[in-house]
Formats: C-alpha cells, sequence, structure tokens
C-alpha cells in the first residue's frame, strides 16, 4: 500500500535553530511531494511542493524541503525557527494524477 | 476570491440523522477534493471530482456517503443514518489541474476551514 510516513509525532526545537520535520514515502512512479501547516482552529495551509528539477526548493515563511530520491525522503527544514511557526505539520504525495496521500502530522514546538 | 468555503462549520446530529455539507470552491479551479480527519491524523481521502465528474471514490467511503458537484461549481456531501464513527472533521479542497492559460496548474490543494460533525 502507498504511504507516507512522518516519523515524530513531535518535534520539539528553541527559537531561533534550525529546525527539520520528517517526511518518507512509499508510493510508485514519481510522485508530486507536498508540506502543509495547519494552526489551531484554521484549515490547512500550502507551504511548498516538489514537482520536479532542483532538489531544494523554497516556499512560504522561509521553508524549505530538500526531496531525496534515492532515501524517499522530503524532509521539511528551516535555518531558525520562530515561535510563530509552531504547528501542525503535514507531508502528502500526489499520486496517480489526482489522489493526495497524508502522513499522520507532526507537531512543531518552538520554545522561546 | 475568498478561498474555500465550507458550510456549516459545526453540525451536531443525533445517531440516524442525515447530514449535508456544503463546499465553495475557489472559483476556476476544476478539481475538488472531499477528506475526512480525525484528531491525531492527517487528512483522509474520500472522493474527488474533475468538473462535475466524480471520479474516484475511496473505498473505504460507505454506501452511506454521497457526494455531488452539479454544475462542476460547488459540491456537497451527504452522510444518511449518521454513526458515531462518523464524527470527525470533513474538509474540502479545490486546485487547478489542468492545460488552461487562464491559471497555471497548481497541484497543490487550498482547504476550507473544514466542517467538524458530532454525532451524540
Amino acid at each position: 500500500a502507498q504511504s507516507v510516513a512522518q516519523p515524530e509525532d513531535q518535534v520539539n526545537v528553541a527559537e531561533g535553530n534550525p529546525l527539520t520535520v520528517k517526511c518518507t514515502y512509499s508510493v510508485s512512479g514519481n510522485p508530486y511531494l507536498f508540506w502543509y501547516v495547519q494552526y489551531p482552529n484554521r484549515g490547512l495551509q500550502f507551504l511548498l511542493k516538489y514537482i520536479t528539477g532542483d532538489n531544494l526548493v523554497k516556499g512560504s515563511y522561509g521553508f524549505e524541503a530538500e526531496f531525496n530520491k534515492s532515501q524517499t525522503s522530503f524532509h521539511l527544514k528551516k535555518p531558525s525557527a520562530l515561535v510563530s511557526d509552531s504547528a501542525l505539520y503535514f507531508c502528502a504525495a500526489l499520486t496517480g494524477g489526482f489522489k493526495t496521500i497524508f502522513g499522520a502530522g507532526t507537531r512543531l514546538f518552538v520554545k522561546a | 476570491d475568498t478561498g474555500v468555503s465550507q458550510n456549516p462549520r459545526h453540525k451536531i446530529t443525533k445517531r440516524g440523522q442525515n447530514v449535508t455539507f456544503r463546499c465553495d470552491p475557489i472559483s476556476e479551479h476544476n478539481r475538488l477534493y472531499w477528506y475526512r480527519q480525525t484528531l491525531g491524523q492527517g487528512p483522509e481521502f474520500l472522493t474527488y471530482f474533475q468538473n462535475e465528474a466524480q471520479l474516484e471514490k475511496s473505498r473505504l467511503l460507505s454506501d452511506r456517503f454521497s457526494a455531488e458537484r452539479p454544475k462542476g461549481s460547488f459540491s456537497t456531501l451527504e452522510i444518511q443514518r449518521t454513526e458515531q464513527g462518523d464524527s470527525a472533521m470533513y474538509l474540502c479542497a479545490s486546485s487547478f489541474v489542468g492545460t488552461g492559460l487562464k491559471l497555471p496548474q497548481t497541484y497543490e490543494q487550498y482547504f476550507g476551514p473544514g466542517t467538524r460533525l458530532t454525532v451524540t
């Protein structure tokens, strides 16, 4: 079965430190990969995507993600975390042209 | 355009009742998706429309669930004879994928705020 895994339920980081939220995928073909963020009482918001080309993609709010085909990973990164980055982050893979599979989510806590 | 909207935002119903949710996508988005999200989980795919055609329905979806998208605009999701296990957040999303020149292909989805269903 196709799946997206986020191995960490929660990531804690101090403000100003770099952050990484991990994602690995197991899907057929060449999936399109996405990161979404969910703030309390708000809908999911698109952060960034990998379709093709450069393995390092940049997105909103200073986030970036690195696509690694050999490791089937798409980790989310940010050089310097902000308290306002605290939220629930979802990795997702678009397969077969239409169906998106989401990971279970990783809660990011940034401590001041 | 103000984004994807969903109504109602909250719905409390008794077991066995029918409920209907509405989603208004971003105008000119040709794809519309319904998801279900429970606490601690990512969104789970329910069904998908390309314009007015429902092209895929999750095997996990029972026959009590039905969705429509008349005229390729807004969509409704109906749950008949609700059960307590149906309690969840129901999310709608839209995107544009195609060869049209009016909009770039997005692939990423734009989500509404969701409808929280509680079945008592």
